[in-house]
């Protein structure tokens, strides 16, 4: 699978957007960009999933630039529940090569 | 979202004693379903892949003679940690993956089950 870049960490006010980057430069065509999330001490939480489109769920909204190099993954009105660590995965959805593997992920810490 | 469920949540064993974990799918069948540990301020570490009635396959430096995984219904999966050892301590994560639903084949995470070895 493509491995990925992210911030270790940021910080988000209360109320306001979380934009959270992730690149995935050597992607390959038929894979797809899961992102998850672990909430302290928590099994990852499922949050969306893109292959070349834009996707937007209940919890939040993937943008994937057309060169499908990089992604952000936006909270559009972060609260303090959000607060975990972020991870963004590329994987195949078929075969072995479909594991889901994680890197060291985003910390955001969503502050008052 | 589809449910996965561990028991137990948390488990205190002595070194030498083998400690058996569950992991079920809720409301799904799960052809495929996986463990991963996890240390702490670490990242989730693959240890294996199981498929319902069929052996696992361990991921390099796992020892399947330490970690037996058994998958023997399409809704549960165990993990069985064998003459454990404080290095064992860890949090221990199952995965499973719902086939169905629009192409998409989403993997599902239980709650992670915490084991220390004394």
């Amino acid at each position: 699978d493509a491995k990925t870049t992210q911030p270790p960490s940021m910080d988000c006010a209360e109320g306001r957007a979380a934009n959270l980057p992730c690149n995935h430069s050597t992607i390959s065509g038929n894979e797809y960009v899961y992102w998850y999330r672990q909430i302290h001490s928590q099994g990852p939480q499922y949050i969306i999933h893109g292959l070349k489109n834009n996707e937007t769920n209940e919890m939040a909204s993937l943008i994937i630039t057309e060169d499908r190099k990089s992604s952000t993954l936006i909270l559009p009105h972060a609260t303090l529940r959000d607060t975990a660590v972020y991870y963004c995965i590329v994987r195949h959805h078929t075969g072995t090569a479909s594991k889901l593997t994680f890197g060291t992920g985003t910390r955001l810490q969503v502050t008052l | 979202g589809a449910v996965v469920s561990q028991h137990p949540s948390w488990v205190i064993c002595k070194s030498g004693t083998s400690v058996k974990i569950e992991c079920r799918s809720l409301d799904f069948q799960a052809t495929t379903m996986f463990w991963y540990r996890q240390f702490p301020k670490q990242s989730l570490m693959l240890m294996a892949t199981s498929n319902e009635g069929s052996k696992a396959t361990y991921e390099q430096g796992v020892e399947k003679d330490k970690f037996l995984i058994n998958h023997a219904s399409l809704t549960l999966s165990t993990l069985t940690v064998t003459s454990a050892h404080p290095e064992d301590s860890s949090f221990y994560i199952c995965s499973a993956r719902d086939p169905s639903g629009q192409g998409a084949k989403t993997q599902y995470f239980g709650p992670g089950t915490r084991l220390l070895v004394l």
